[in-house]
């Protein structure tokens, strides 16, 4: 069955720091980019930030830029988000995705997040 | 930056009824970068449609996709209880790297 499956969220003081996992399973995980989603309680959906499949390359929302990082161990099939001053408005929960790429009925090349994780709920508070 | 506007905010339906869900972008986006997702309460994100028109895996032909340019539209023929949810369309922009949500159209019984 392919599955993705978040840990490490938790409670943390405004400034503190968090590192999520994602560990994969049930499919290549070095073959694919994956990305963070979140979701603040009752809000919609904001993409965090993505990496490619060797790890080579990454890039983040301009909310998170420079606070957080986006990395990833292939031979562990796990992917990771570490946070770094954290602020109230990064309290969410936090999604990890796979995005497939796939050629549509005109030929041209797309990608669509086709499989999530559960979820992992970060909260920012003293 | 692109901006994806979902309209209505909430849809009050009765089983049974069409939906038409609109999604509309600020500026032109392609279609094969079009996505529709459907979440239900305490659940993650599913994928339902991809390149505007096309179902993911196991997602039932009530549901169907279409448009392009700025103007995209899902639509779920005759709902089920099943389809009551949030629905979120999605698109990837290149320039730089970028996926952006719209903010969300809730489907709730009336």
């Amino acid at each position: 069955e392919v599955q993705l499956v978040e840990s490490g969220g938790g409670l943390v003081q405004p400034g503190g720091s968090l590192r999520l996992s994602c560990a994969a399973s049930g499919f290549t995980f070095s073959s694919y980019w994956m990305h963070w989603v979140r979701q603040a309680p009752g809000k919609g959906l904001v993409w965090v930030s993505r990496i490619n499949s060797d790890g080579s390359s990454t890039s983040y929302a301009d909310s998170v830029k420079g606070r957080f990082t986006i990395s990833r161990d292939n031979a562990k099939n796990t992917l990771y988000l570490q946070m770094n001053s954290l602020r109230a408005e990064d309290t969410a929960v936090y999604y990890c995705a796979r995005v497939e790429y796939y050629y549509d009925s005109s030929g041209s090349l797309g990608n669509a997040f086709d499989i999530w994780g559960q979820g992992t709920m970060v909260t920012v508070s003293s | 930056e692109i901006v994806l506007t979902q309209s209505p905010g909430t849809l009050s339906l009765s089983p049974g009824e069409r939906a038409t869900l609109s999604c509309r972008a600020s500026q032109s986006v392609s279609s094969s970068y079009l996505a529709w997702y459907q979440q239900k309460p305490g659940q993650a994100p599913r994928l339902l449609i991809y390149g505007a028109s096309s179902r993911a895996t196991g997602i039932p032909d009530r549901f169907s996709g279409s448009g392009s340019g700025t103007d995209f539209t899902l639509t779920i023929s005759r709902l089920e209880p099943e389809d009551f949810a949030v629905y979120y369309c999605q698109q990837y922009g290149s320039s730089p790297p970028k996926w952006t949500f719209g903010q969300g159209t809730k489907v709730e019984i009336k």
